[in-house]
């Protein structure tokens, strides 16, 4: 299975909602990565989980919460959100967090915010 | 610092011609190198990908890059353009360190005529 998941396809919520999108992967991978992906625009790194442990956060606002319950499984929590946090968000894994190894990417999910 | 720049930012061509996407990149030490395709509202999809084994390196759907040092270069070739190849193209090169993190150029958008 070379595949990496992630639900829902799209969401819609309002600004004092909270939901969450989940991300899941069967490669084994150890290394666990949230983007954010605008229009026209390249994505964005947002968090790095290596093996379950948060190892890179990058300046994300605190109304974006990931978790990594297990190895396969990856959540990223959302609550009060803006409407310019509008965007794809996109999921990733690799084998390990560092070296030469390429990331696999998931179809992500394309949240709106009102 | 790594970095990539992606020289076009619309390449259009006909349907059947050949396909040239320009990366160059910089690197302060042998760097890995990935072009990834991402047709509307989907996720990244890899096409291919340099870590310093063979220069010429051949990837999915007929696409090819060849790493050249001298030109600090990682161009994207197909012989036949086809309609399907329409899409977002990203140069991406790893940011080296334990993190592993990648470093997208700002995209090629390819527009293939009929």
């Amino acid at each position: 299975d070379t595949e990496v998941t992630q639900t829902p396809k799209h969401l819609v919520m309002g600004m004092t909602n909270k939901k969450s999108l989940k991300c899941e992967q069967h490669m084994g991978h150890r290394a666990m990565y949230w983007y954010k992906q605008k229009a026209k625009k390249p994505p964005e790194l947002m968090f790095v989980y290596s093996y379950e442990k948060l190892s890179i956060n990058e300046s994300v606002p605190s109304r974006f919460s990931p978790e990594c319950p297990n190895s396969s499984l990856l959540n990223l929590h959302l609550h009060a959100l803006q409407p310019e946090d509008s965007a794809l968000y996109l999921c990733a894994s690799s084998q390990v967090s560092g070296g030469a190894g390429e990331q696999f990417f998931g179809p992500g999910t394309r949240l709106t915010v009102l | 610092a790594q970095s990539v720049t992606q020289l076009d930012s619309h390449v259009s061509v006909s349907e059947g011609t050949p396909v040239l996407l320009r990366c160059n990149y910089s690197s302060s030490y042998s760097p890995s190198l990935f072009w990834y395709v991402q047709h509307p509202n989907k996720g990244l999809q890899l096409l291919l990908k340099y870590t310093s084994a063979a220069t010429l390196v051949k990837g999915i759907n007929g696409f090819e890059a060849e790493f050249k040092k001298s030109e600090t270069s990682f161009h994207l070739t197909k012989p036949s353009a086809h309609m399907s190849d329409a899409a977002e193209y990203f140069c991406v090169v790893t940011a080296g360190g334990s993190q592993g993190n990648l470093i997208f150029g700002k995209g090629t958008k390819l527009s293939v005529k009929p």
